[in-house]
Order: C-alpha cells, then structure tokens, then sequence
C-alpha cells in the first residue's frame, strides 16, 4: 500500500503566484490533516477535515484554503502564495476510531521567492 | 497556541544512556501520541497512551502520563545512535473534534 502521498515534493514558486498540494490516501481514513512545519515552531495544524465535504480551520489557517471532494483526497491551496509560506508542508489521515495513529506523508518542500 | 509542548527542545546524551522528554498539554484529552521524525521526513507514530492509563511500554519505550498534571513523558533506555531524531508529542480525541495538535518537539542527538 502507498498509505499517504504528496504531490508535488518540491516547488518554487514567486510571490503572488498560486498553487494546489495534493494529499492522497488508500486507507480509507475519515480524518486528514494539512501541517507546516517550520524550524523551532514543530508542526502547526492549517486545516483538517473530518469527513468527505467537510473542513475546518486550524491553528494557522490564513493563506490557505482546502477542499476534500473526495473521501481519499485533500488539497491544500495557496491564493497568493508569500515568503511567509515558505516551509515543509506535511498532509496526514486517521481512522475516525478514537486512539489510532495518523500516518503522514513525505512532506512538500516549498519555496516562495 | 499549540496542544503540547515538549521539554527539553534539544537533549544530546551518549549511547547506552536513557532520554527522557516531557510533554505538557492544556486541555482534557481521550489519549496522547508519541511520534519521531528523522530529519526531513514524515513523522511515525511510536505509542500512545489512553486517558485512563498511567504508563505504557513498548520495547525500549517507556511513556506515562499524569493527567492531574497535564503532563506525559517518553523515556527511551539504552539510547542509541540510530534514535538520533526530532519527538513529538500529539493530543486529540473526539473531545477535540478531530483535531491532532502536536507540540514543538525535543530533537534528540545520541552520539556514539
């Protein structure tokens, strides 16, 4: 099984340019999650989603925005991408059953110039 | 303002020697996760411990938690150079809705 893959796994992009990160999962989980991670701030929930066709908002959730169509997927947009979006982006699922483990993908290194 | 918060932020031991992290958190939780990281890759779920439970092993793992305290710990015996990584610790629970809030991580150096 691939269990959680990030697409892409680098960017660069510039100031103001836009952008999706896709989050795939095979295990069927309810819950996804969308986190940067930053040197010394560990990693900071942007948003997640509980279910196909729901989100919601984070600790640092302006900036992006999210959508879960699908039960398997999970993007993460950035409008009007900043420097201050530069980071490593983490997407991860859960099985809704209180107590399991999320699973995390490889990360998305990106660079906005 | 994150879940958890670990402490030390940077632990560097030699082989064979235990590490010890701690973790506080702020509100009721159902459970609470441990998870590594090696440098530039995901995170990896180590243990978790129920609300109801005091202490947990798993192999050279050893975590507890004290939930008048709002605290947890990890102890890894007989380090090695292999356990060289960042740890984080993560609450949520259906109290949560949903959410899993991780803290900031101790990043351990065990040198050989």
């Amino acid at each position: 099984n691939a269990g959680v893959t990030q697409t892409p796994k680098f960017r660069v992009l510039k100031t103001g340019q836009s952008m999706t990160l896709l989050c795939a999962q095979d295990m069927n989980h309810e819950y996804m999650y969308w986190y940067r991670q930053d040197p010394g701030m560990g990693l900071r929930l942007i948003h997640y989603s509980v279910g196909e066709g729901t989100t919601a908002k984070g600790e640092v959730p302006d900036g992006y925005n999210v959508s879960r169509l699908k039960k398997q997927n999970f993007l993460l947009g950035l409008e009007s991408a900043a420097p201050s979006q530069t980071s490593v982006y983490f997407c991860a699922s859960r099985s809704r059953v209180d107590g399991t483990e999320a699973f995390f993908g490889q990360g998305t290194r990106l660079t906005v110039v | 303002s994150q879940q958890g918060e670990e402490d030390p932020q940077a632990l560097s031991i030699q082989e064979g020697e235990n590490a010890t992290m701690n973790c506080s958190y702020k509100t009721s939780i159902n459970n609470l996760q441990w998870y590594r990281q090696n440098s530039g890759r995901g995170l990896v779920h180590l243990i978790l411990i129920r609300s109801n439970e005091r202490e947990k092993h798993s192999g050279r793992l050893r975590v507890t938690l004290d939930t008048s305290k709002k605290s947890s710990s990890l102890l890894i015996t007989a380090s090695r150079a292999a356990d060289t990584a960042s740890y984080f610790c993560a609450t949520g629970g259906y109290n949560q809705g949903g959410k899993l809030i991780f803290g900031q991580g101790t990043e351990l150096s065990v040198k050989p």
